[in-house]
Order: structure tokens, then sequence, then C-alpha cells
């Protein structure tokens, strides 16, 4: 069964810095990546989908890579901005397991102005 | 503007009640998902639905009902079964067939009186 973390839980950043949040999963079968934003109280919002065939998707100031072999994905974030606070979710889609997303615990970053 | 809307966004239940949280998408979207957060927690899934009139579990099933009558509908009741029903209930659709984007609603936050 996948088993997706997210390390660290918890992040706080001085605006401007950049910053990288980690994502792994233990089942490499996978589909795809996706990262989320969530902010407190809402729903998700989707910022990046990496298929399994893709290294990387760019978004703005938005990055993320998926290393299959290693079971990682990292979100980097340049140039943080105090809008950029919320809570960030990664899930993992596999191939066996129809349309059904397994998420990590998220890490929720705030960005000091 | 297309999307999908929960209520209520706040729900408090008694003991021994059971309560029905709503979700309305019109997406024009086969596939329907329940989802439960704890804090700190990423999210797990509880029931999802492919087509109009057929549902399955999910992780977390045990104490939740639902019905899918309607293409646009899938609502979820939480039975006095659930004897830790606190959390954050997030309900997504996508198109029907693998690897397809969820979009998510804002969300119902259930307590308990």
């Amino acid at each position: 069964k996948q088993e997706v973390t997210q390390i660290p839980a918890a992040l706080s950043v001085p605006e401007g810095e950049n910053l990288v949040l980690n994502c792994s999963f233990t089942d490499s079968a996978i589909y795809n990546l996706q990262w989320f934003r969530q902010d407190p109280g809402k729903g998700l919002t989707s910022l990046l989908l990496i298929q399994s065939s893709q290294r990387e998707q760019t978004s703005g100031r938005l990055n993320a890579s998926l290393d299959k072999s290693s079971g990682r994905s990292t979100l980097y974030i340049a140039a943080s901005q105090p809008g950029d606070s919320a809570t960030y979710l990664c899930a993992a889609l596999n191939n066996n397991a129809g349309n059904m997303l397994t998420f990590g615990g998220g890490t929720r970053l705030m960005v000091k102005p | 503007d297309g999307g999908i809307t929960q209520s209520p966004k706040y729900l408090f239940r008694k003991e021994g009640q059971n309560v029905t949280l709503s979700c309305e998408q019109n997406l024009n979207h086969d596939a329907m998902y329940w989802y439960r957060q704890d804090p700190g927690q990423g999210l797990r899934l509880i029931y999802y639905s492919q087509i109009v009139n057929d549902f399955q579990k999910g992780d977390i099933a045990e104490g939740y009902s639902v019905s899918r009558e309607k293409k646009e509908s899938f609502p979820l009741t939480v039975t006095s079964a659930q004897k830790n029903p606190t959390a954050f209930y997030l309900c997504a659709s996508s198109q029907k067939g693998d690897a397809r984007p969820q979009h998510f609603g804002d969300g119902t936050r259930l307590s308990i009186l």
C-alpha cells in the first residue's frame, strides 16, 4: 500500500528566501504526483501535476521535480512571499488504484514579512 | 461559474445523531469523492463514486454512508456509529477515467456538541 510522507511538517522562512518542500513515497508505480495548496479552512488548489514520464513541471515561481527511482518529489518555491503562506500537500496516484490519490500529511509554510 | 459547492461550512452533531453533508457540482463530472482531514494530517478517502447509482468504500468508510442518485450530487451521512466524527470533510470531483485531476470544494467542518 502506498505511503506518502512530507518533511518538514512546518517551516518558517523570511520573505524572499528560496525554499524546498520534500515529499517521499514508498511505491514507485505511480501515474503522477501532484502538489496542492490549502489555505486555512479551505479546500485544495492544484499547483502542479507531474506525470510519471516527466522529471519536472514549472509554473511561475514554483518548480516541482519527480524522481521515481528514489521515491521522491520536491516543490521549489523561489523568492518566497507572505502570500505563499499555506499548507502544501503532495499526493500520489498509483497505476493500480483507479483515480485514488494517496496524500502526504502536508507542510505548513509561514513566510514572514 | 463551474465548481463544487459544499454545505454547510460548519456543522455540529449531538451524541447519537446522524448528520448529512451536502456536495453539489456543476462541472459535469462523472466521479465524486469524499475525504476526511484531521488536524495536521493529509486527506483520507471515505467513499467514492464513479457513476450514478454506484459507489465504493475508501480507506475509512466505517460509520459513514453515501448515495449517488444524481450526477451532480454526492451527499455524505455521518452516522452515530462514527465515534470520532470531528474533522474537516472535503468533497472532490473528476472526469471519468484514470489520472484525471480532482477538483475540490471548500469543505465542511464538523464538530461534536
